[in-house]
């Protein structure tokens, strides 16, 4: 089975520095873009941006370039999402998900982890 | 940055058909795909590359393109499609991706 498995929901202080994982199974983790979603909450989906585990290749939306680090280990089929600096607006739910086609990076999210919840409150 | 815009609420009767749109300058270039998130829920992948359904999908799910404007259309709605929907597509260059502000569909 394809799926998607994500770290556990975090509370964290502003300021504080915060890594949150995805570990890829049941296909070939390198062949595949993966990406994070933020989803304040009561709001939309917000695309942050994408990495191709194959060789690191990363693109972010212009929302959040700089904001965040997106990388993977391919050793470990995991993917992760990281600051350095946590804000209270920062508090989210936040999805990876996988592109569905082969080494497209443009393309739809077929499959979707289940969400890791994020709150920054001092 | 790129911006989709859709309307934030459409309402249906059980059995009439929805019409969800999504508007974009780089539609004509950009496949669009759509998702379905009930509350509590990861979103689901509904309709991809404009119209392809993935598996698993019913067939009174359906997407259209004309122009700048895509719209995921839903026959015979029922009570279960109740759900908030996204559009997803790439700006102009196909460098990054967006979504939609979302339309949270009820179903009277």
């Amino acid at each position: 089975e394809v799926q998607l498995v994500q770290s556990g929901a975090e509370v964290k202080k502003p300021g504080e520095s915060l890594k949150i994982s995805c570990k890829g199974s049941g296909y070939s983790f390198t062949s595949y873009w993966i990406g994070w979603v933020r989803q304040m909450p009561g709001k939309g989906l917000e695309w942050m941006g994408i990495i191709y585990p194959g060789d690191s290749d990363t693109r972010y939306s212009p929302s959040f370039q700089g904001q965040v680090t997106i990388s993977a280990d391919k050793s470990i089929s995991t993917a992760y999402l990281q600051w350095s600096s946590l804000k209270a607006s920062d508090t989210a739910m936040y999805y990876c998900a996988r592109h569905r086609e082969l080494r497209k990076h443009n393309d739809a999210f077929d499959i979707w982890g289940q969400g890791t919840m994020v709150t920054v409150s001092s | 940055s790129y911006e989709l815009t859709q309307p934030p609420s459409v309402s249906v009767s059980p059995g009439q058909t929805a019409r969800i749109t999504c508007s974009g300058d780089a539609l004509p270039k950009q496949y669009a795909y759509w998702y379905q998130q009930k509350p509590g829920q990861a979103p689901v992948l509904v309709i991809y590359k404009d119209s392809e359904r993935p598996s698993g999908i019913p067939e009174r799910f359906s997407g259209s393109s004309s122009g700048t404007t895509v719209t995921l259309t839903i026959s015979g709605v029922q009570a279960e499609d109740e759900a908030d929907y996204y559009c997803q597509s790439a700006d102009s260059s196909g460098t990054y991706l967006v979504f939609g502000g979302g339309t949270k569909l009820t179903v009277l």
